[in-house]
């Protein structure tokens, strides 16, 4: 069964670090891109990242400098390394197989507050 | 970035009546491989993002055939021939022609009347 695996959230102080991980099974990581997708409280829908086949990754404006995508080959796994996090990264985070194939996790919670 | 504008924002439907929402992109969104990316999401409460449309008409896997896409370079349509109790939720439509970023429209929040 294709399936995606978000965890690594939690609560977080402002400036702080959290790694987020998302487990895939039923296909491999790194035969795809596989997307960072996330939404704050209340909000609509924010693409976050993504990181292709190749290794080339992609980060949205608001995260840039901040976050880094990258994946584990033999565990199948992708990761979101979260640093100097604000209180407006406070969101669900899912994590999606090519975004256009129907493929996302459940989401992991990541609340940044002191 | 390409700009996705939905409309409605909200639509209240009596069951077995149809829906239409509305996206309109900032820039067309017709690659040159003659595919259009423009993709349609549907977001029941407390549950992540289920694809219901793909390449603007396309029914994704499962998806009931009440739900139909159409539309082309920056102008796009989700319709609902009868809607269902089970439909409530918000809808997304999205692009990925454009990379960075990928973009999603607003969100459109269907109700049951």
């Amino acid at each position: 069964e294709v399936q995606l695996v978000e965890s690594g959230g939690g609560l977080i102080q402002p400036g702080g670090s959290l790694r987020l991980s998302c487990a895939a099974s039923g296909f491999t990581v790194s035969n795809n891109y596989m997307s960072w997708v996330r939404q704050a409280p209340g909000k609509g829908l924010e693409w976050v990242s993504v990181i292709y086949s190749g290794g080339t990754t992609y980060y949205a404006d608001s995260v840039k400098g901040r976050f880094t995508i990258s994946r584990d080959s033999s565990k199948n796994t992708v990761y979101l390394q979260m640093n100097s996090l604000r209180a407006e990264d406070t969101a669900v985070y899912y994590c999606a197989r090519n975004l256009g194939d129907g493929v996302w996790g459940q989401g992991t919670t990541v609340t940044v507050s002191s | 970035d390409i700009v996705m504008t939905q409309t409605p924002l909200s639509l209240s439907v009596t069951p077995g009546q149809p829906a239409s929402i509305s996206c309109k992109s900032s820039q067309s969104l017709l690659h040159s491989s003659g595919k259009t990316y423009l993709y349609w999401y549907l977001q029941k409460p407390g549950q992540p993002p289920q694809l219901l449309i793909y390449e603007v008409s396309n029914r994704f896997s499962g998806v009931p055939d009440r739900f139909s896409g159409s539309g082309s370079g920056t102008d796009f349509t989700l319709k609902i021939s009868r809607v269902e109790a089970e439909d409530v939720g918000v809808y997304y439509c999205m692009q990925s022609i454009q990379l960075p970023p990928y973009t999603f429209g607003q969100g459109t929040k269907l109700e049951i009347k």
